[in-house]
């Protein structure tokens, strides 16, 4: 089976850099993905690792270590609008490749 | 392009009533998931349409949840009766291909109550 573990809660100063961990138990997997979701809102995409290694997407970026069994988000610049939950997700090695959320970390950003 | 759709926003039932939730994909979109999110948890998938096929339902509780999807477009998720647990808000999510960067869409989901 597939497990994720997040942090539950994590606070920040505007301006500031954040790192979200995501760590898993999986007997393997496609990608990591990340989704944020303000209260009350849809999930949105925000970035995927197929790979190990960092990818870039403006102020986000997202790093993988298959390895290590670790993934990161990366937020730069935080803004008070970045106050939201983030999820990690694992793509399974299933015929179906579903999606595997964590249990999501609560982002807030204080002046 | 207009973005998944879903209705109704909210719903307030009974334990034991039935209840169906309706899902209208980004155009185009062959993969139509309905994932279920308890407060305070991340969305567990309970089923997913490939075009009009189930491609897994593992998660969906069979003896009171159902879901369909005619024509390989709109869908609908039913509970019939539903229990106190089934409180939670639930999503409809579409992509293009299940390959890549498996990238899904949400609706604004539907948020249940079950009194």
């Amino acid at each position: 089976g597939q497990s994720l573990e997040q942090p539950s809660e994590v606070t920040a100063v505007e301006g500031a850099i954040v790192q979200i961990n995501c760590t898993y138990q999986t007997s393997g997997f496609y990608g990591l993905s990340w989704y944020q979701q303000h209260d009350g809102g849809a999930p949105t995409f925000l970035s995927y690792n197929a790979l190990d290694g960092l990818e870039e997407t403006g102020r986000f970026s997202s790093f993988l270590s298959r390895s290590d069994s670790y993934g990161y988000l990366l937020l730069q610049e935080l803004q008070m609008k970045d106050s939201a939950s983030y999820f990690c997700a694992v793509r399974d090695r299933s015929n179906t490749g579903k999606l595997i959320f964590g249990q999501g970390t609560t982002l807030q950003v204080k002046p | 392009e207009a973005g998944v759709a879903q209705s109704p926003r909210y719903k307030i039932i009974e334990k034991r009533q039935s209840v169906a939730f309706w899902c209208n994909p980004i155009s185009g979109h062959a993969t139509l998931y309905w994932y279920q999110q308890i407060l305070g948890q991340g969305p567990k998938l309970l089923i997913q349409f490939q075009n009009n096929g189930v491609v897994d339902d593992s998660q969906l509780p069979k003896d009171r949840f159902s879901a369909e999807r005619l024509k390989g477009v709109d869908s609908t998720l039913k509970i019939q009766p539903a229990k106190l647990e089934d409180s939670a808000v639930y999503l409809c999510a579409s992509s293009f291909v299940t390959s890549g960067r498996q990238e899904q869409f949400f609706g604004p989901g539907t948020r249940l109550t079950v009194l």
